[in-house]
């Protein structure tokens, strides 16, 4: 069975650190990896995403992949209070008739405090 | 303008009912799905359907049946509801359905399910 961990936390950081969230996954021919962060009550919304063949940056957000051990990471650089929701991870694995399907974590809240 | 919209919002039932959760995407996306948010905040996949053709089906009870009418709907309907029933559900679409991007870009704002 395909498995995505994440720590639940909470992952306590002040305003302005870099907050760093990890996941690991089980299924070593995943090849799509995706962030998305849950505000409580809402829908997750999607943040970022990488593809097997490298790293991405956008804005504060830096998406990171370790294939050899199977983990990707988020940094959040100059963690702001909106920052402040719950983070899941998911990662696509191949199925059937060439679609992927996806897989996720139960996520990692974090916490920006000022 | 909302992207992916579901209706009801909040649905509260009791046990045994059957049910019908909408929903609707106006983004022109070819691939729609159902998730299921437990207690614990989990998000599981029921179903996905790209361009009104089922093409997966996680390990859900029959009492689960999805349908898409057209490609910018896809509608759950749950017979006999139960205590377990309770959740989440998310329904989602994307555009690109079978390649790496298979994933859901866009969320609707979900429907809280309660079995009384």
């Amino acid at each position: 069975q395909k498995e995505v961990e994440q720590n639940s936390g909470p992952l306590s950081v002040p305003e302005g650190a870099i907050a760093s969230l990890n996941c690991t996954y089980s299924d070593r021919g995943s090849q799509s990896f995706f962030w998305y962060r849950q505000y409580s009550g809402k829908s997750p919304e999607l943040i970022m995403f990488i593809y097997s063949n490298g790293d991405k940056e956008d804005g504060r957000f830096t998406a990171q992949l370790n294939k050899a051990s199977q983990y990707v990471s988020l940094l959040i650089r100059d963690s702001q209070p909106s920052d402040s929701a719950t983070y899941l991870c998911a990662v696509g694995s191949p199925w059937t008739g060439g679609s992927y399907i996806p897989t996720f974590g139960r996520g990692t809240s974090l916490i920006v405090h000022p | 303008d909302t992207a992916v919209s579901q209706t009801p919002k909040y649905l509260v039932t009791q046990m045994g009912n059957d049910k019908s959760i909408k929903c609707e995407q106006n983004l022109g996306h070819d691939t729609m799905y159902w998730y299921k948010q437990d207690s614990k905040k989990f998000l599981k996949i029921m179903f996905s359907y790209n361009n009104k053709e089922l093409i997966i089906n996680e390990t859900v009870p029959n009492r689960f049946s999805p349908k898409s009418p057209d490609k910018a709907h896809l509608n759950l309907h749950i017979n006999s509801l139960e205590l377990g029933d309770s959740a989440v559900y998310f329904c989602a679409s994307s555009q690109d359905p079978g390649g790496l991007s298979n994933q859901p870009q866009h969320f609707g704002d979900g429907t809280r399910l309660s079995i009384l």
